[in-house]
């Protein structure tokens, strides 16, 4: 089956700046998308969902966008804290959940 | 608390054992998953059951066996036919029947064969 990739593996930024992490995804019928969170050693947590048919969805501190023209899928998290630190993958519905192998997000202080 | 719960969280075995990862969950949530979690890679998914009494293979069910006889319980058997078992095994549980819903996961169970 087809696999949900990222564009970075590792992403560093600085206490309170905004972060912007990236899924591409290649099967154009997906119509269910998750960002999960996982700390080291633990089970993922769910952040936020999006269906195919929105473009954007936001939460606390969090927004995910989805262009489904070029199949790509961004998390941003605003004023980003010590304790975003962790990986974050997303996930595709197609007839299963695929996920990306996640990108490894450290917040500077 | 409602959650899922995962035991134990370290697991070693001598290599030609059968183990049995335990997962429960007081969610009321119909579908359950296995996954398994290798560094650097995304999840790969084992078994899944939709129902009780019911489940299906996933990408890599070989060396791994499964049951739902209880809603809140889905025990996973890594026997010692499968090849490479030393890995982060994550169970999972979803309100609703396939896979178009948020999966809640359990804390997991790292297995260590020697």
């Amino acid at each position: 089956g087809e696999s949900v990739g990222l564009h970075l593996p590792t992403l560093s930024v600085q206490e309170g700046d905004n972060s912007i992490i990236n899924c591409a995804y290649s099967n154009s019928a997906s119509d269910y998308f998750i960002w999960y969170k996982q700390e080291s050693g633990k089970g993922p947590q769910f952040i936020i969902d999006i269906r195919s048919n929105m473009d954007k969805r936001q939460g606390q501190r969090v927004t995910v966008l989805l262009n489904k023209t070029v199949k790509h899928l961004s998390l941003q998290i605003a004023a980003t804290q010590p304790g975003d630190s962790a990986v974050y993958f997303c996930a595709e519905n197609i007839n299963d959940m695929r996920f990306g192998a996640g990108t490894r997000l450290t917040v500077k202080p | 608390d409602g959650g899922i719960t995962q035991s134990p969280k370290y697991l070693f075995r001598k290599e030609g054992q059968n183990v049995t990862l335990s997962c429960e969950q007081n969610l009321n949530h119909d579908a359950m998953y296995w996954y398994r979690q290798d560094p650097g890679q995304g999840l790969r998914l084992i078994y899944y059951s939709q129902i009780v009494n019911d489940f299906q293979k996933g990408d890599i069910a070989e060396g791994y066996s499964v049951s739902r006889e209880k809603k809140e319980s889905f025990p996973l058997t890594v026997t010692s036919a499968q090849k490479n078992p030393t890995a982060f095994y994550l169970c999972a549980s979803s309100t609703g029947q396939g896979f178009s819903y948020e999966q809640y996961f359990g804390p997991g169970t790292r297995l260590t064969v020697t």
